[in-house]
């Protein structure tokens, strides 16, 4: 069965950045790729990219150019959310979703979450 | 930014039928901002219901299903259980980029 594991909780200064692992099984890494989603607390969803695993092509939100990066690790089948530049409304749950390859679509299988919070 | 609209809440009755909608500031929307629709409980990611307006998962329940209506997409509840008590999230393409509305609360009460 399909398994998405996110990395554990962190907290980041201001300005600093964070790297989020999202660890897949069950399938072939390469046939789909990752959306990437987050959830600030008490409030609702908000997508963020989305990388194929097949190519390496990505598709971003606008509001995140410049300080979003993701990428994929076919040998380790692990799909890496980074964000740079932390501010304080950064702080959120970011949440990875398998999508297929060659689109920004699928949405089956989601990782547990990751909390990451921003404060000094 | 294009703005995804959905109701902020709604109640539904235990065994009633219950109609969520989710509109774009840009105009109606169509099949071609390929609708999906999630549940979130609190704590836990969203689990996706339906995609492309109208299409199921194979462990979406018979009791939700979705549409285009009146220029908006819809999902309707068919016989309200207490366990579809969450919040549901609708999710539009606009390009290949992707917004979520602001969520509609459901009370089964």
């Amino acid at each position: 069965q399909v398994h998405l594991v996110q990395s554990g909780n962190e907290v980041k200064m201001p300005g600093a950045s964070v790297k989020v692992s999202c660890e897949a099984s069950g399938y072939t890494f390469r046939s789909y790729g990752f959306s990437w989603v987050r959830q600030a607390p008490g409030q609702g969803l908000e997508w963020m990219g989305w990388i194929s695993a097949y190519n390496g092509h990505t598709n971003f939100a606008q509001r995140f150019q410049g300080r979003l990066t993701m990428t994929t690790d076919t040998s380790t089948s692990t799909a890496y959310m980074e964000l740079k530049s932390l501010r304080s409304d950064d702080t959120a749950v970011y949440f990875c979703a398998r999508a297929h390859h060659y689109a920004n679509s699928l949405y089956d299988y989601w990782g547990q979450g990751t909390l990451v919070t921003v404060s000094s | 930014q294009a703005v995804v609209t959905q109701e902020p809440s709604l109640t539904v009755s235990p065994g009633g039928t219950v109609t969520l909608t989710c509109g774009s500031n840009t105009g109606a929307v169509t099949s071609g901002h390929y609708p999906y629709w999630f549940q979130q409980k609190p704590g836990q990611a969203p689990r996706p219901l339906i995609f492309d307006a109208t299409n199921k998962y194979s462990w979406t329940p018979v009791r939700f299903s979705g549409s285009l209506l009146g220029g908006k997409a819809a999902l309707t509840l068919s016989g309200a259980q207490p366990e579809d008590e969450a919040e549901y999230f609708c999710f539009l393409s606009y390009n290949g980029a992707r917004v979520f509305g602001g969520g509609t609360k459901l009370t089964v009460l």
